[in-house]
């Protein structure tokens, strides 16, 4: 079945550390998103890439990093200059323009140990 | 600036009660696309319905209705006579054809709570 995987379900984070969260989509879809909910906060874009080898920041970039080189893939770097990275996040894909819906994977939970 | 907002935070209904979640955004673009989606425990979010700015006609799809006015710069949704299964928290998206081509914006969702 096609859909959008995210992995771990839960991650933990010691001070100090890069942690890198996995999404992989096998819905042929141009446009991948990642989004970071917090409670009553909605969901917030981090970042977003239309292509293979090309991102943009979102509203709230500060203190991640993404990488897109394939179309499957858009993994999201959670850096140590992230200082409340505590958070649900939400990773999703669509077809690539702004009339098509979202499909959106499982999320994985981040906490900071 | 595009942004949507959902004023209710938590709506807590008795099963088979209607119940009607609340939606006002703002775009400055004439030519764009408004989501609802639903968000159960289990975290991953549905898509229930997309609703483009040249369509105004309400639509209705079993126990769900949207009711979309320009005019106010409304899209409610509206559960009949609700049922546990849709305690969830649901959310209101709005995209624009023209500015930030990719990016959906979010309301602060409204958690529904419907008990038995």
């Amino acid at each position: 079945d096609g859909g959008i995987t995210q992995s771990p379900k839960y991650l933990f984070r010691k001070e100090g550390q890069n942690v890198t969260l996995s999404c992989e989509q096998n819905l042929n879809h141009d446009a991948m998103y990642w989004y970071r909910q917090d409670p009553g906060q909605g969901l917030r874009l981090i970042y977003y890439s239309q292509i293979v080898n090309d991102f943009q920041k979102g509203d709230i970039a500060e203190g991640y990093s993404v990488s897109r080189e394939k179309k499957e893939s858009f993994p999201l770097t959670v850096t140590s200059a992230q200082k409340n990275p505590t958070a649900f996040y939400l990773c999703a894909s669509r077809i690539g323009t702004a009339s098509e819906k979202l499909f959106f994977g499982s999320g994985t939970q981040l906490s900071v140990l | 600036a595009q942004k949507v907002t959902q004023a209710q935070t938590e709506i807590s209904v008795v099963e088979k009660e209607d119940v009607t979640l609340d939606c006002v955004y703002e775009t400055r673009d004439t030519t764009y696309y408004l989501f609802w989606y639903k968000q159960p425990p289990s975290g991953e979010l549905v898509f229930l319905i997309r609703r483009n700015s040249f369509d105004e006609q309400n639509e209705i799809s079993g126990r769900y209705s949207w009711n979309f006015q320009k005019s106010t710069s409304s899209f409610n949704f509206t559960i009949t006579a609700s049922q546990v299964v849709d305690s969830a928290v649901y959310f209101c998206a709005l995209s624009e054809a023209a500015y930030n081509t990719d990016k959906l914006i979010f309301g602060t969702g409204t958690r529904l709570q419907v008990f038995p």
